[in-house]
């Protein structure tokens, strides 16, 4: 069974840089596969960050492309997110996702706030 | 980038009613692609329809999807309910990957 985890801080000051980890079980992610990273804001609907493929080519939606890393770790079967210079409006529950193929996988998601 | 427009916005039903949920999408997509969620307050989206049409695992046969390129429906037979609820589409294949604006389905 594949399952994904988010992990990371839950409150992060603003115009530092947000970090997340997404640990992946079951499936390894250099296989195949794209692994993405997903919002939700208060209130809103799902919003795109972006996409990394097994072999490493990443994917940013232009909304966050100045500011947003997404990098893999093979070693630890994780993929990660870095979102830097982060204001009260980058508060959202943030999910890890599987795509391009196949059952598409999420993690239950992680609560980050932007707050001084 | 493929643009996915959910309707209705809202769509307001009685249990044991039907539910017709449509995603039309902006270009010709892929089947494989297609994913059908629902989501409830405070709670993580649940995969209900990929590949356009196939059920996950130990979601209700009264969930079913179809369509084609650039329609796509999701039909909730007899209502429940525990299926008011929010519901996205999504694209998920070569990225960008993209979602509807979503349709709730609220009691009438």
């Amino acid at each position: 069974q594949v399952q994904l985890q988010e992990s990371g801080p839950g409150l992060v000051k603003p115009s530092e840089t947000l970090s997340l980890t997404c640990t992946v079980s079951g499936y390894s992610i250099t296989s195949d596969y794209y692994w993405g990273w997903i919002r939700q804001s208060p209130g809103k609907g799902l919003e795109w960050i972006g996409s990394i493929s097994h072999s490493g080519t990443t994917s940013y939606s232009p909304s966050f492309k100045s500011r947003v890393t997404i990098f893999l770790d093979p070693s630890k079967n994780q993929f990660s997110l870095n979102l830097s210079s982060v204001t009260a409006t980058d508060t959202a529950v943030y999910y890890c996702a599987r795509g391009r193929g196949g059952t598409p996988y999420w993690g239950q998601g992680a609560q980050v706030t932007v707050s001084s | 980038e493929i643009v996915l427009a959910q309707s209705p916005g809202t769509l307001s039903l009685s249990p044991g009613d039907t539910a017709t949920l449509s995603c039309r999408a902006s270009q010709s997509v892929s089947i494989s692609y297609l994913v059908w969620f629902q989501q409830k307050p405070g709670q993580a989206p649940r995969l209900l329809i990929h590949a356009a049409s196939v059920r996950a695992t130990g979601i209700p046969e009264r969930f079913s999807g179809s369509g084609s390129g650039t329609d796509f429906t999701l039909t909730i037979s007899r209502l429940e309910p525990e299926d008011f609820a929010v519901y996205y589409c999504q694209y998920n294949g070569r990225p960008p990957w993209t979602f509807g604006q979503g349709t709730k389905v609220e009691i009438k």
